[in-house]
């Protein structure tokens, strides 16, 4: 399965700012999907990021707010935008298993505290 | 409207015995489930999985079995060991939805020596 290096894996940030959050995966994906989870809450997923055109983003998330670059097959970006406590939460990115049976493989998470 | 229910948040289990994590869902949709673990500070790692075809998968100490009338599935720990303390997510998907999978809210396993 794939390996995923994730960073930063945590950081606090004044209210207001942005902050990028890197996954860099170790062969080609074609799909690569970026997660939030909540303190005591599900993993829920954000956005669909596929190189080549704009990331696919689920109901609840815009793009303004959280912005995703996908610029070659084995890296992504997504960016925390005016970042509000709200938004105090793990951020994980996973891609797609070559065959079901096998899962996604996330990253690392990265832990994010907005003060 | 959450598709796939973890109703314990918590379980402790005797090193050796049996654990039995619990999983709900209500989309007939679904065609494919997967179990996780996630350790604090770490992403959430695969563990096994099963296809709505089947009833039972077995991997090693962890089965996981799918009652699809009922929409239930659960996963079995046998013998229990102080590394399977963790959080267990399960997780559902369907071809449909570009394979895009919907996690439960996790259940925490403790072991006890």
């Amino acid at each position: 399965s794939a390996v995923i290096s994730q960073k930063p894996s945590r950081d606090i940030c004044q209210r207001g700012t942005s902050l990028t959050i890197q996954c860099q995966v170790d062969s080609q994906v074609t799909m690569m999907f970026w997660y939030r989870q909540q303190p005591g809450q599900s993993l829920t997923l954000i956005a669909t990021a596929n190189q080549g055109s704009e990331a696919t983003y689920e109901s609840g998330f815009v793009i303004d707010k959280f912005p995703i670059s996908r610029p070659n097959l084995t890296f992504s970006t997504l960016t925390v935008s005016n970042m509000s406590p709200e938004d105090s939460s793990i951020y994980l990115c996973s891609v797609e298993p070559v065959d079901r049976v096998y899962g996604y493989t996330f990253g690392s998470g990265t832990r994010l505290t907005v003060v | 409207d959450q598709q796939v229910k973890q109703n314990s948040p918590s379980l402790s289990v005797q090193e050796g015995r049996i654990s039995i994590l619990n999983c709900d869902y209500t989309n007939s949709m679904f065609d494919y489930f997967l179990w996780y673990k996630k350790y604090p500070a770490e992403g959430p790692t695969f563990l096994i999985s099963i296809s709505s075809i089947k009833d039972k998968n077995e991997d090693g100490r962890f089965t996981v079995f799918l009652n699809k009338s009922a929409k239930h599935l659960s996963l079995h720990i046998v013998p229990s060991q102080p590394g399977d303390s963790a959080v267990y997510f399960c997780a559902a998907s369907y071809v449909n939805r570009d394979d895009k999978i919907i996690f439960g809210k996790g259940t925490r396993l403790h072991i006890l020596p």
